[in-house]
Parts: C-alpha cells; sequence; structure tokens
C-alpha cells in the first residue's frame, strides 16, 4: 500500500511565523502535490512537484513556496504566515504519466493549519 | 469554465437505496476519470476509476459519456458507511498539464436508517 507521511495532524502558529509542512512518500512516486481544501471551495492545487528539484504553480501559489530536494520528500512553506492561511493542508503522491493516461493520487491524512 | 462540475447535494437517502451522482467536465480530449471519496475531516481516498466501457465494482457502478461529456457512479443497496462526500477527479491530458489530476467540489451523501 502506498504511504503518505505528514509531518503533523495539527499545528498550531502564530502570525507572521515561516511555517513548514512536511510530506514524505515510500512509494518512488515522481510526481507529488500540495492542496489546500475548505468548506465550500474544494480542494485547491497550490503547488505540484514532477521531478526532484521540479516545481510548478497551481491555481493559489501566492504567499506559499515549496522545496523538493529528494524524491521521496516534497516541503510546503508559508513564508509568513497569515490568518488566511488557517486550512487543512493536504499532500498526494502519483508515479509519472505516460500513454496519455495518468495514475490515480494518493493522499496523506491531512494537516489541520491553524493560524492565531 | 471550471474543469469539473458536479451537483454538491445533499443526497439524503434511506438505507437500500439506489442513489446516482453524475459530474460534468469541459475538455472534451480528457483521458482519465476516477471518483474519489472522502469522509468528514479525512483524506480524499481513490474509490474507483472510471474506463470507457463502464466499470462495476461490487455495489458501485462508474460510467463514462465521451459525447455528452460526464462521468456517473451508481450505488446500490446503500449503506450508512456509503454516508461521505464523493469527488469527481478528471485528467485533461496534455502536456501542459502534466499530470495534475482537476477535483470537483464533492458530492455529498447521507444514507439515513
Amino acid at each position: 500500500d502506498v504511504k503518505v507521511t505528514q509531518s503533523s495532524r495539527y499545528l498550531v502558529k502564530r502570525t507572521g511565523e515561516k511555517v513548514f509542512l512536511e510530506c514524505v512518500q515510500d512509494m518512488d512516486h515522481e510526481n507529488m502535490f500540495w492542496y489546500r481544501q475548505d468548506p465550500g471551495l474544494g480542494l485547491r492545487l497550490i503547488y505540484f512537484s514532477y521531478d526532484v528539484k521540479m516545481k510548478e504553480k497551481g491555481d493559489i501559489p501566492e504567499g506559499y513556496s515549496v522545496s523538493r530536494e529528494k524524491k521521496e520528500r516534497f516541503s510546503l512553506i508559508l513564508e509568513s504566515a497569515s490568518t488566511n492561511q488557517t486550512s487543512m493542508y493536504l499532500c498526494a503522491s502519483s508515479l509519472g504519466w505516460g500513454q496519455g493516461a495518468v495514475q490515480p493520487q494518493h493522499f496523506g491524512d491531512g494537516t489541520r493549519l491553524s493560524i492565531l | 469554465r471550471k474543469e469539473v462540475e458536479q451537483d454538491p447535494g445533499p443526497f439524503n437517502v434511506p438505507e437500500g437505496a439506489t442513489v446516482a451522482f453524475n459530474c460534468t467536465y469541459s475538455n472534451s480530449a480528457s483521458q482519465s476519470f476516477f471518483w474519489y471519496r472522502q469522509d468528514c475531516r479525512k483524506e480524499p481516498k481513490l474509490l474507483m476509476s472510471v474506463y470507457s466501457s463502464g466499470n462495476e465494482d461490487g455495489r458501485f457502478t462508474a460510467q463514462l459519456n465521451r459525447a455528452s461529456q460526464y462521468i456517473s457512479l451508481l450505488i446500490r443497496d446503500s449503506k450508512l458507511s456509503d454516508s461521505a462526500t464523493y469527488l469527481c477527479v478528471v485528467y485533461p491530458g496534455g502536456g501542459s498539464t502534466l499530470g495534475r489530476l482537476y477535483f470537483g467540489r464533492g458530492t455529498q451523501l447521507t444514507v439515513w436508517p
């Protein structure tokens, strides 16, 4: 079974802090993703990566950055946390795509982040 | 226009009922389709892939209609444990999307005793 592990289930930080969310997958997946999920808005893609040191902006990258130094680890960084970044953050991974098809994504348990 | 659109519901059905959800997608060249299930305050989990010929997994049947650009999920003999939010997921394809999936906002289902 694919295992995607997020470093914290619950996290409370203060406005202006630099916040790191870590995600590790154990299935040698090429693709990794960071989403946030808010009531009524569904999943929104922040950033994704299809290879080590590669990153692509999703739909809402402002205020975030990412790092992928190793294939199994994808970090999300809130440069200066703000209250509107209070949310559920979900990491996912998937195998690389090819032949016009794509593999499904597997999610971690999520991190509930509160910014006070 | 959103890539994927779903009726948010909620759908409230009694145990044993049959319920169906539809989902429409905007890109006619979309290549891969999935249904995910998400329980309250949990992560989304893959329920099933959707194949061109339609496919069944126990009480769950998924179908794809390329001409009308929608996919459907049919749940027969609903159980209390089927209560969840069901997410429609589409891969539009093309090099620019780089393997990312597009998630609908989900359809909420509650099965009552």
